[in-house]
């Protein structure tokens, strides 16, 4: 079973729609991360989380430790926010290496 | 802003020869890692360095890779004799508190 486990694999959207992605994981784990894939492969590092959540512009980022769960929710979406998702969590006593989910590919259309 | 760089951006190399992949982390950062990524597959962990040595390293990381500080600045890793199966992309990263990911090596073998 995989530690990291993303759904859905692949979303498409609409313009303007609001997105959700989801992430569970089956391991302690002192941080989980959101990062963004570009087609040319280039990984952005968007949001890292230990507990609550957070916003950046149209970005939220939600976590909840209990239930092992995140979600990154993208309002207003635009066709530039295109990409794969990938929800990576930092093991707790590790030497901070991440673990990573399969990844999201996000499709919106104009 | 200061980023993780990677040289070269794309590398192609024959069957058993060695390859060492570069990477100048962000300045302050301590703490350095390897990731690596198979074409249609989720981003691997490979090793993580801190203070001159290595501090974790997965199953990937066999004989035949090895990592280095050659001076203050680069981080650099090995294929001693390459495999077809060591085509990849091949991230580095750099952490105060976030991880911080480079562009990418891409790395065909023949």
């Amino acid at each position: 079973k995989n530690e990291v486990e993303q759904s859905p694999q692949n979303l498409t959207a609409q313009e303007g729609e609001f997105i959700t992605i989801n992430c569970s994981y089956s391991v302690g784990i002192s941080a989980l991360h959101w990062l963004q894939q570009h087609p040319g492969g280039g990984i952005v590092s968007l949001f890292m989380l230990s507990s609550g959540k957070k916003k950046h512009g149209r970005l939220i980022a939600t976590i909840n430790i209990q239930e092992k769960h995140s979600s990154l929710h993208i309002t207003a979406s635009h066709p530039r926010d295109s990409a794969v998702y990938i929800c990576a969590v930092r093991r707790s006593g590790s030497a901070r290496q991440l673990t990573f989910g399969s990844g999201t590919q996000l499709t919106v259309l104009p | 802003e200061p980023e993780v760089t990677q040289t070269p951006s794309h590398q192609v190399t024959q069957m058993g020869q060695e390859v060492i992949l570069r990477c100048v982390p962000i300045s302050n950062h301590l703490y350095f890692y390897w990731y690596r990524q198979i074409l249609g597959q989720k981003v691997e962990f490979l090793v993580s360095f801190y203070n001159n040595e290595i501090s974790e390293k997965s199953e990937i990381f066999d004989d035949q890779f090895s990592v280095e500080r050659p001076d203050g600045s680069n981080f650099t890793l090995k294929i001693r004799s390459t495999k077809l199966e060591d085509s990849a992309m091949y991230f580095c990263a750099s952490r105060e508190e976030t991880q911080y990911f480079g562009p990418g090596t891409r790395l065909l073998v023949l």
